[in-house]
Formats: C-alpha cells, sequence, structure tokens
C-alpha cells in the first residue's frame, strides 16, 4: 500500500530564512510525487511535481524539491520564504498506472517577521 | 484559463437530509476525481472517473455515498441520509490522463 508520511506537523521559520519540509514515502514501484500548497480556505495548488529523469524539480514560487529513491524522500526546500508563504503543505504520491494520490497529513508553515 | 470549479462552496444541512455537490472540471480533461479532506488530514480518495463511467469507486465510504459524470464533464457527488462524520471539505479534482491532479477550491459540508 501506498502512503506519506510528513514528519513535521509544524513549522515556524522568519521572513527570509530558508525552509525545508520533510516527506517520506512508501510505493512499490516507481512513484510519481507532488507537493500542493493550501491557503486558508482556498483549494490545493501544485508547487511542482516528479515523474522521472533529473531528481531535483523546480516549482513555482520559488519551491524545488528533491527525489532520493534510496532514502524514499521528496524533500521541499525554499531558500528564502515570504510571508505569502505561509500556508498548509501537503505531499503526495502516487504512480504512472496508479490515478488515486495518497497524501500525507500536512505541515504547516508559520512565517514570522 | 479556467480551473476546477466546485458549487456550492459551503453547504450546512441537517443530519439526515440528501445533498448534492457539483465539481466543473477543466474543460478537455478526461480524468475526474473525488477526494474528502477531514479538519486536520490530507485529502482522502473517493473515487475516480475516466470519461462517464466510475473507474474506481473503492473510497467511498458506504452506500450512501454516490457520484455520477453523465456526459463526461461535470460530476456530481451524491450523500444521502447525512450523518454528522459526512462534515468535511470535499475535493473534487481533474487531470489530462494520467499527469498532475488540479483541484477546485472545495466544498465545505456541514451536517448539524
Amino acid at each position: 500500500a501506498q502512503s506519506v508520511t510528513q514528519p513535521d506537523i509544524h513549522i515556524t521559520v522568519s521572513e527570509g530564512a530558508s525552509l525545508e519540509l520533510r516527506c517520506n514515502y512508501s510505493y512499490g514501484a516507481t512513484p510519481y510525487l507532488f507537493w500542493y500548497v493550501q491557503s486558508p480556505g482556498q483549494g490545493l495548488q501544485l508547487l511542482l511535481k516528479y515523474f522521472s529523469g533529473d531528481t531535483l524539480v523546480q516549482g513555482i514560487k520559488g519551491f524545488e524539491a528533491e527525489f532520493k529513491r534510496s532514502q524514499s524522500s521528496f524533500n521541499l526546500r525554499k531558500p528564502s520564504v515570504h510571508w505569502s508563504d505561509a500556508a498548509e503543505y501537503f505531499c503526495a504520491v502516487g504512480g504512472p498506472n496508479d490515478y488515486k494520490l495518497s497524501f500525507g497529513a500536512g505541515t504547516t508553515v508559520t512565517v514570522r517577521a | 484559463g479556467a480551473g476546477v470549479s466546485q458549487t456550492p462552496s459551503n453547504k450546512v444541512t441537517e443530519k439526515g437530509k440528501y445533498v448534492e455537490l457539483r465539481c466543473d472540471p477543466i474543460s478537455g480533461h478526461t480524468a475526474l476525481y473525488w477526494y474528502r479532506q477531514s479538519l486536520g488530514q490530507g485529502p482522502e480518495f473517493l473515487i475516480y472517473f475516466q470519461g462517464t463511467g466510475a473507474a474506481d469507486d473503492s473510497g467511498l465510504p458506504n452506500d450512501r455515498f454516490f457520484a455520477v459524470r453523465p456526459e463526461g464533464s461535470v460530476s456530481t457527488l451524491k450523500i444521502q441520509r447525512t450523518e454528522r462524520g459526512d462534515s468535511a471539505v470535499y475535493l473534487c479534482a481533474s487531470s489530462p490522463g494520467s499527469l498532475a491532479q488540479y483541484f477546485g477550491p472545495g466544498t465545505r459540508l456541514t451536517v448539524l
């Protein structure tokens, strides 16, 4: 069965500081991996995705993520956060023949001035 | 272009009532998904449509839940005899095949 673990429930970071959100997945075959962001009262917005190829993927809003197969991880990073990055972030896993996405429980990011 | 739209944005109903939630996917997307997101959790899969047919409804919690997509575009999620435990945000997503899913803003359902 596929699953996603996001070990950090809540992270607080200062504006301008770097951010890293952890994601570990369990999947029996080659995974498709996604990061979504959800602002209060909003739907999920796709930040970036990994299907194959270069293990470092670039997304929108200055985010990037690195796929590490040996560690079953797909951590999200941003070099310098902005106050508008305060939101909840979800990691998800699926596959080329697996239309269902399994989501982690999410990490809430608070940005302090 | 327009994204996935869902109506209503909020729905308050009484226990035992019937509700319908509507999803209008991105034009041309053949695949449509319904998820349910409870407070403090990530979305959980309910049902997947490829075209007009439900390819997988294994995530529907029980037979009170049903979804249709009669013309391969708009979908309706139907919940009979609502229970307080059905309160959640119901998310719809669409995709052009097996690629990334694009989500709508959701419908917040509250069962009193």
